[in-house]
């Protein structure tokens, strides 16, 4: 199992491009997760989908979308990338919403916007 | 709202000395409490997860932690490290009802291990 797959790794955007980052995991999974990480602010949950056909708002949405394409993928969507949104993003997904299910996470995605 | 403090940003230990690294928690409840590690380039893993019961809890690599409810605490600890252990551990917290509530983490601790 390759378990949770995140493409692109690396990116650059010019403020105003937009660019869709995907998550795909093999681990029939019911829940997809996105975060963000920024130096100091540990992760911040950016949307979540709690199984397929769901998708709610976490802590940090504005600027993104996404969207579950079916159980295995979930992608995130900037529309117009800021200066603000360089960070590096993480998907995750759990077997189950809630908290008792442990999360695993991919690789992460860092993205610059200049 | 529930949130996490860590307020080690970074340590530095020798290869086999013992390690604690801090966690303190903010929640009303009985939370649902996390350490994972991130190494570099790396998403992160899960070490050890608290739910109820013993309070100490024993994860993957030799790791351990101790709730500790008077404290709002739930340190990391382990006996003597290696350098593979070398980088950055989060703590979290999440709520323990069941829903698909965040969790909340830290801002994380960069362990450094010197030779």
């Amino acid at each position: 199992n390759a378990g949770v797959t995140q493409t692109p790794k690396f990116q650059v955007l010019k403020t105003g491009q937009s660019m869709t980052l995907q998550c795909a995991q093999d681990m029939n999974h019911n829940s997809m997760y996105w975060y963000r990480q920024d130096p100091g602010m540990g992760l911040r949950l950016i949307y979540y989908s709690a199984s397929e056909g769901t998708t709610d708002k976490g802590e940090v949405p504005n600027g993104y979308n996404v969207s579950r394409l079916n159980k295995r993928e979930f992608s995130l969507r900037l529309e117009s990338a800021a200066p603000s949104q360089t960070s590096v993003y993480f998907c995750a997904s759990s077997v189950y919403p809630g908290q008792k299910y442990e999360q695993y996470f991919g690789p992460g995605t860092r993205l610059t916007v200049t | 709202a529930q949130s996490v403090t860590q307020p080690d940003i970074h340590i530095t230990v020798s290869e086999g000395a013992s390690l604690e690294l801090r966690c303190n928690y903010s929640y009303g409840a009985t939370p649902y409490l996390f350490w994972y590690v991130q190494s570099p380039g790396q998403g992160l893993q899960l070490l050890l997860k608290y739910f109820s019961g013993d309070t100490l809890v024993q994860g993957i690599k030799g790791f351990e932690a101790e709730f500790k409810r008077s404290q709002s605490s739930f340190n990391l600890r382990k006996p003597s490290v290696h350098w593979s252990d070398a980088a950055e551990y989060f703590c979290a917290v999440g709520k323990s009802n069941f829903g698909n509530e965040k969790l909340t983490f830290g801002t994380g601790t960069r362990l450094t291990i010197i030779p």
